[in-house]
């Protein structure tokens, strides 16, 4: 069964504290693995698509990276602002699944 | 600026009533999706549609309609057979399958 599982639930850093969020998978046949950040009532907000192992992408503080079973999105210095929380899917066959996100807080 | 709207932002259904969530998209994209969010679960596909005039069901159609007869329109009918409609509903959109998917900000339905 294609699955998509993300970890920390919930995770706090104190400002300026780097981490790195998981996100590991069981599909057949990987399409696409996409990053998103989602705030408070608002819909997710695409950051980056990962299409093979080995691939990485960055944006200001964000890095995500990709291998054969999960993807990491590093987080550099965090500000608040970059509290949200942060959802990962991957495109296999004719669908998209979703984990269930991690909840970021990033205290000053 | 091109983007999702979704409408309205919070929508109320009495018992035994169907509502139309509305979503228009002007990026000229192919794919559109209807996904439901509940707390603590991952976004779950309703339906979903590659081309105008096609679509596909996805985990949860039960209780829930479609139409796609334009390029930039995919309203969502929630109809009375859906027992547990209480939800966040976000509708998204792809250049084409397996692309990325941009979502609009979401419509927040109850039940009175």
């Amino acid at each position: 069964e294609d699955q998509v599982t993300q970890s920390p639930e919930a995770l706090r850093l104190q400002e300026g504290e780097s981490s790195s969020l998981n996100c590991s998978y069981t599909v057949s046949g990987l399409r696409g693995l996409f990053w998103y950040r989602q705030d408070p009532g608002k819909g997710p907000e695409f950051l980056f698509t990962l299409y093979s192992a080995g691939e990485e992408k960055e944006k200001e503080r964000l890095k995500a990276t990709l291998t054969k079973k999960e993807s990491f999105l590093h987080i550099t210095a965090p500000k608040p602002e970059d509290s949200a929380t942060y959802l990962c899917a991957v495109a296999t066959g004719n669908q998209f699944y979703f984990g269930t996100g991690t909840s970021l807080t990033v205290i000053p | 600026d091109g983007g999702i709207t979704q409408s309205p932002k919070y929508l109320f259904r009495k018992e035994g009533q169907n509502v139309t969530l509305s979503c228009e998209q002007n990026l000229n994209h192919d794919a559109m999706y209807w996904y439901r969010q509940d707390p603590g679960q991952g976004l779950r596909l309703i339906y979903y549609s590659q081309i105008v005039n096609d679509f596909q069901k996805g985990d949860i159609a039960e209780g829930y309609s479609v139409s796609r007869e334009k390029k930039e329109s995919f309203p969502l009918t929630v109809t009375s057979a859906q027992k547990n409609p209480t939800a966040f509903y976000l509708c998204a959109s792809s250049i084409r399958e397996h692309q990325p998917q941009h979502f609009g900000d979401g419509t927040r339905l109850s039940i009175l």
